[in-house]
């Protein structure tokens, strides 16, 4: 079975700041996606970044980007330039890469509530 | 706007009512999930159908019942809840069900629902 540990149950960033969501994960598997979703109090999950465990190259899309670390198990979030609309809880997810009888199962983190100050 | 709707976006019922909560899109996506979320708390899998055939049931109590109409339409019938279902509940769809993570799931908004 696979876990995701996000160790941070809040942070805050001013504005134009950047900040670092951690997470770690366990598994035995060796072929894995691991996400970042983004849960603002409007409740809508939203998919923010994607990473690919056979991928070295670290994902970015816009102002996030991830610090993937296969051999250590993390899978870190820094948002740059923080916006007042990233305000939200941020999910760290692990799902297994599918083969056979696998269905998109995800693996959720607790989570972490990220306040951005003007 | 959200290609996964979920509806109604409230719902209120007593422990012996019966009530059904629904979850449309039109992506022509073939796996949908239902999660249960309690406050700031992450998603619970409950259920998946994969091509509208139930694949997956997280050992969910049976005053839980998933139907998968046909591919873009899942439906969640409740009856007899007990206070502790109240929560979030989420619907979510996927390209297909071993798309894996090359096709991330698209989620709803949720149905905030409460039981007295």
């Amino acid at each position: 079975a696979q876990t995701v540990t996000q160790s941070q149950p809040e942070m805050s960033v001013q504005e134009a700041e950047t900040v670092t969501l951690s997470c770690t994960y366990d598994t035995s598997e060796n072929n894995y996606y691991l996400f970042w979703y983004k849960q603002p109090p409007s409740r809508q999950m939203i998919l923010v970044i994607r990473q690919e465990a056979y991928k070295q190259q670290n994902a970015t899309e816009n102002r996030f980007s991830v610090n993937f670390q296969k051999a250590a198990k993390s899978f870190s979030l820094k948002i740059s330039d923080s916006q007042l609309g990233d305000t939200a809880m941020y999910f760290c997810a692990f799902m297994k890469r599918s083969g056979g009888t696998s269905y998109g199962k995800l693996t959720f983190g607790q989570g972490t509530i990220l306040t951005v100050h003007p | 706007d959200t290609e996964v709707t979920q509806t109604p976006k409230h719902l209120v019922m007593g422990m012996t009512n019966k009530k059904s909560l629904k979850c449309e899109q039109h992506m022509g996506h073939r796996a949908m999930y239902w999660y249960k979320q309690k406050a700031k708390k992450p998603p619970e899998l409950m259920f998946v159908y994969s091509y509208e055939k139930l694949s997956i049931n997280e050992s969910v109590p049976s005053r839980f019942s998933p139907e998968c109409p046909n591919s873009s339409l899942l439906n969640l019938h409740l009856h007899a809840l007990q206070p502790e279902d109240s929560a979030l509940y989420l619907c979510a769809s996927s390209q297909s069900p071993d798309s894996g993570g090359r096709q991330p799931q698209h989620f709803g908004d949720g149905t905030r629902l409460s039981i007295l």
